[in-house]
């Protein structure tokens, strides 16, 4: 079945940069995008950005630009989110999540477990 | 960004008893030219990612129970849950996917048993 594992929890300093993963397996990963969600402790979903698993295209939010690198590895079939210059409202639980359809970048499904990251100093 | 807005932030329900959730878009996401609602219904639990329940604003996901619809178009969506169960207490989140590299979510409606 369709999966998407991410690596474990983070603990950052301000400033610091931190890389999550997301293993992915149960289906052809170049076929299928791949997106970055997170969610603030007790708050809302937030979309972070979307790479095509097939050639590397990135579309970042504007609030993330320049902070944040989306990249994959088709060897490992992983996908990775490194966020930089971290800050206290950094701290969420971070989740990577398919684009349902082959091609298509709609509503996400699957979602990865979620990886939380706390930044404290 | 579209701003999705839903209604109530939390309410409580009966066990049996039909439960409605409100979410409305600023501007529409009813795409002409194939007549589709660019809108998603998620159902999230207590330290698990977000489900998906329902997409093009009334199919309902596969092995979703048939308690759980959508409704609406344009601006103004509903999810219903047509006999409150136990196993529903949850957050529920609406996701507006017009604009497809600029995805945003409701803000969440929690959903209790009273």
């Amino acid at each position: 079945q369709v999966q998407l594992v991410q690596s474990g929890p983070e603990v950052k300093k301000p400033g610091a940069s931190v890389k999550v993963s997301c293993k992915a397996s149960g289906y052809p990963f170049t076929r299928y995008g791949i997106n970055w969600v997170r969610q603030a402790p007790g708050q809302g979903l937030e979309w972070m950005g979307w790479i095509s698993a097939d050639n590397d295209n990135t579309n970042y939010a504007p609030k993330f630009q320049g902070r944040v690198t989306m990249t994959t590895d088709t060897s490992t079939t992983t996908a990775y989110m490194e966020l930089r210059s971290l800050r206290s409202d950094d701290t969420a639980i971070y989740y990577c999540a398919r684009d349902p359809i082959a091609g298509m970048h709609l509503w996400l499904d699957p979602w990865g477990q979620g990886t939380l990251v706390t930044v404290s100093s | 960004d579209i701003v999705m807005t839903q209604s109530p932030d939390s309410l409580a329900v009966s066990l049996g008893e039909r439960a409605t959730i409100n979410c409305k878009s600023s501007q529409s996401v009813l795409y002409r030219s194939n007549n589709k609602n660019y809108l998603a219904w998620f159902q999230q639990k207590p330290r698990q990612p977000p489900k998906l329940l329902i997409y093009w604003a009334s199919t309902r996901e596969s092995g979703v129970p048939d308690r759980f619809s959508g409704n609406g178009s344009g601006t103004d969506f509903t999810l219903t849950i047509s006999s409150l169960q136990a196993e529903d207490v949850a957050v529920y989140f609406c996701q507006q996917y017009y604009t497809a590299f600029s995805l945003t979510f409701g803000g969440g409606t929690k959903v209790n048993i009273k």
